[in-house]
Order: structure tokens, then C-alpha cells, then sequence
């Protein structure tokens, strides 16, 4: 079954710094999607970035970036610039793609909470 | 962007009753989805994953006869908690699927959550 890892329960970052924070999974698929997911306080969830497996070039959105390490099975989001409002809860999680007997859920680490000290 | 609704946000019941959340795909059809259960500073918790038409499948560990779920259409699924008692309590995230054009892409997106109280 596959894994997903959360190793920074809390973490925090001075306003327009730059933070990375860490997640490894645990799979024997060649095929797959990760995810980061941001929950702030509303609960909300919203997808931060997403990687296809089988692209090598690091996904990035604006101020978000991720280092995809597949061979070592480690996927950290960087976010540059750090503002207030990205301060919340931040999911990493991993997907099958829905075929081949697999209903293609998500499987969430347990999450990083993420201060900005202003 | 496609945009997922719950119903109610928030509901609190008293022990013994049943109480039902919607979970509604507003612009796109929804083959497959999920409900998940989070608690305080917890992850979410996959709890089921419906198809439309055809029964829910279970977590291990979740009752299916507490947590009935319903996937009647393309852009409706339902979560009744039948009996609820206080550990039942509570915030309830359903997700849905896009059907994805071409095999090409599977978007899933969430709702806004369900927070159910039981007293």
C-alpha cells in the first residue's frame, strides 16, 4: 500500500522569506500524481501544485514550487516569497491514476501546519 | 474552475438521530466520489468512494451501515449518518471527480466541508 510522509508537523517563516517543506511516499508504481494541498483556517481545500510522475521537470505555480526526486521518492514544495496569507495546514498527497483496479484516491500525509510571522 | 458544494455547512443533532449531507458537483459530472472525515489538527481521513449507480465501497475500519451513501446522478452524493452519537462528531469533506475528457485528466475537487455536531 502506498505511503505518504509528513516529517514537519509545524513550521514557520519570517513574511517574503522562502520555505521548503519535506514530504517522502512509499510506492512500487511507475505511475502516479502528487499533490500539495493547502487547508487554511476555513478548511477549505485547495490544490496547491500538482506532478505527473513521469514528468521530470519540476512542477511550478507563480510563488510554488516543487523538487520532484522520484528515484529517492521525495517530493518538497518551496514557496518563495512568503506571504500572511499562506499561512495554514499543507497536505502532500499521492494518486494512482484510476485505472487498472484502482479507484484513484487520494492518500494524504498528515499535514505540515505553516506560520508567517510578519 | 469547477466548484463543489456541500449542504449544510454546519449541523448539530441530537444523539439517536440521523442527519444527511449533500455533496453536489455544480458545473461538471462527477462519475466518482469521495467522503473523508478529519478531525482536530488530524489529515483527512478517506472514509468511502462512490461511483454513480453502483454501491459505495468502504474504508476498512468504517461501518457501512452507520455511514450510508448514496451516488444517485452525475452530480449528487449523499452521506447519511444513521444513529449518531457525540464520537461521530465531526467535519465531513466530500470530493468529486471530474469524468476527464480523453482519459487525460481526473481532476478531483472538494467541497467546503460539513461540521456535524452531535449532542
Amino acid at each position: 500500500a502506498q505511503t505518504v510522509t509528513q516529517s514537519q508537523p509545524e513550521m514557520s517563516v519570517q513574511e517574503a522569506e522562502t520555505v521548503t517543506l519535506s514530504c517522502t511516499y512509499d510506492t512500487s508504481e511507475s505511475d502516479y500524481y502528487l499533490f500539495w494541498y493547502k487547508q487554511p483556517p476555513s478548511r477549505q481545500m485547495i490544490l496547491v501544485i500538482r506532478q505527473e510522475a513521469y514528468k521530470q521537470q519540476n512542477a511550478t505555480e507563480n510563488r510554488f514550487s516543487v523538487n520532484f526526486q522520484k528515484a529517492a521518492k521525495s517530493f518538497s514544495l518551496k514557496i518563495s516569497d512568503s506571504q500572511l496569507g499562506d499561512a495554514a495546514m499543507y497536505f502532500c498527497a499521492y494518486r494512482n491514476p484510476p485505472y487498472g483496479g484502482s479507484q484513484g484516491n487520494l492518500i494524504f500525509g498528515k499535514g505540515t501546519k505553516l506560520s508567517v510571522k510578519p | 474552475g469547477a466548484v463543489v458544494s456541500q449542504h449544510p455547512s454546519w449541523v448539530i443533532c441530537k444523539s439517536g438521530t440521523s442527519v444527511k449531507i449533500e455533496c453536489r458537483s455544480l458545473d461538471f459530472q462527477a462519475t466518482t466520489m469521495f467522503w473523508y472525515r478529519q478531525f482536530p489538527k488530524q489529515s483527512l481521513m478517506l472514509m468511502a468512494t462512490s461511483n454513480e449507480g453502483s454501491k459505495a465501497t468502504y474504508e476498512q475500519g468504517v461501518e457501512k451501515d452507520k455511514f450510508l451513501i448514496n451516488h444517485a446522478s452525475l452530480t449528487l452524493s449523499t452521506l447519511t449518518v444513521t444513529s449518531a452519537h457525540p464520537e461521530d462528531s465531526s467535519f465531513y469533506i466530500c470530493s468529486a471527480r471530474d469524468r476527464g475528457l480523453a482519459g487525460i485528466s481526473y481532476e478531483q475537487y472538494f467541497g467546503p466541508g460539513t461540521r456535524l455536531t452531535v449532542t
